[in-house]
């Protein structure tokens, strides 16, 4: 089972420029978060969606945005990057909500703005 | 919000022995989980446990929520147990879980 997938695993930007992060998930999950995570901090939720069509903002999502056209994906597009982005982006899945589900996160995407 | 505090932040032991990791929270929680962080970045799941005491392998945690802590018990540590070890809470009707900023274990040979 390849579970939640994310790419890329490493990129470097350069200010003002654009991206998107892919993330996938194979488990049939409702759930799908995305986080960040900066140097010695615990992770931040920047977006999540309770399902398709449905997405909402979390603490930190000045400066990105989401979509979620399928269950199984949900990417992060990055306008006009920053390097207060420069962090490791983990995209994550539940079957029910955080309050009764478990979280089930991929491998990470480490983001450079330079 | 709520507040997590994990301690001791940094922990390191030798190969064998058992440690004791802590997460106090400042209010009454729906959802509580711990997450080990490898060296290589990824995040896995070790414990869903809102309440109660679970136990996997050399692995076990209680949370009483009444109280409001949780504790990660690690026995007979490895090297490979290393890491950084978080855990986050959800309370309320939000969706969002709070993570701790986490404890760095590093198991010495």
């Amino acid at each position: 089972n390849a579970g939640v997938t994310q790419t890329p695993k490493f990129r470097i930007l350069k200010i003002g420029q654009s991206m998107t992060l892919q993330c996938a998930q194979d488990m049939n999950h409702n759930y799908m978060y995305w986080y960040r995570q900066d140097p010695g901090m615990g992770l931040k939720l920047i977006y999540y969606s309770v399902g398709a069509g449905i997405t909402d903002k979390g603490e930190v999502p000045n400066g990105y945005n989401v979509s979620r056209s399928t269950t199984e994906d949900f990417p992060l597009r990055l306008e006009l990057a920053a390097p207060s982005q420069t962090s490791v982006y983990f995209c994550a899945s539940s079957y029910r909500r955080e309050r009764a589900g478990e979280l089930f996160f991929g491998e990470g995407s480490r983001l450079t703005v330079l | 919000g709520i507040q997590v505090e994990q301690s001791p932040p940094d922990l390191i032991l030798q190969e064998g022995a058992n440690s004791t990791l802590r997460c106090n929270f400042s209010d009454s929680v729906n959802n509580l989980q711990w997450f080990h962080q490898n060296p290589w970045g990824q995040l896995i799941n070790l414990f869903y446990i809102p309440s109660g005491t679970k136990q996997n392998g050399r692995l076990s945690a209680t949370t009483v929520a009444t109280e409001r802590y949780s504790l990660l018990y690690i026995s007979s540590s490895q090297t490979t147990d290393s890491g950084v070890y978080f855990c986050a809470v959800l309370t309320g009707a939000n969706s969002k879980l709070t993570f701790g900023k986490g404890i760095t274990l590093s198991v010495r040979p």
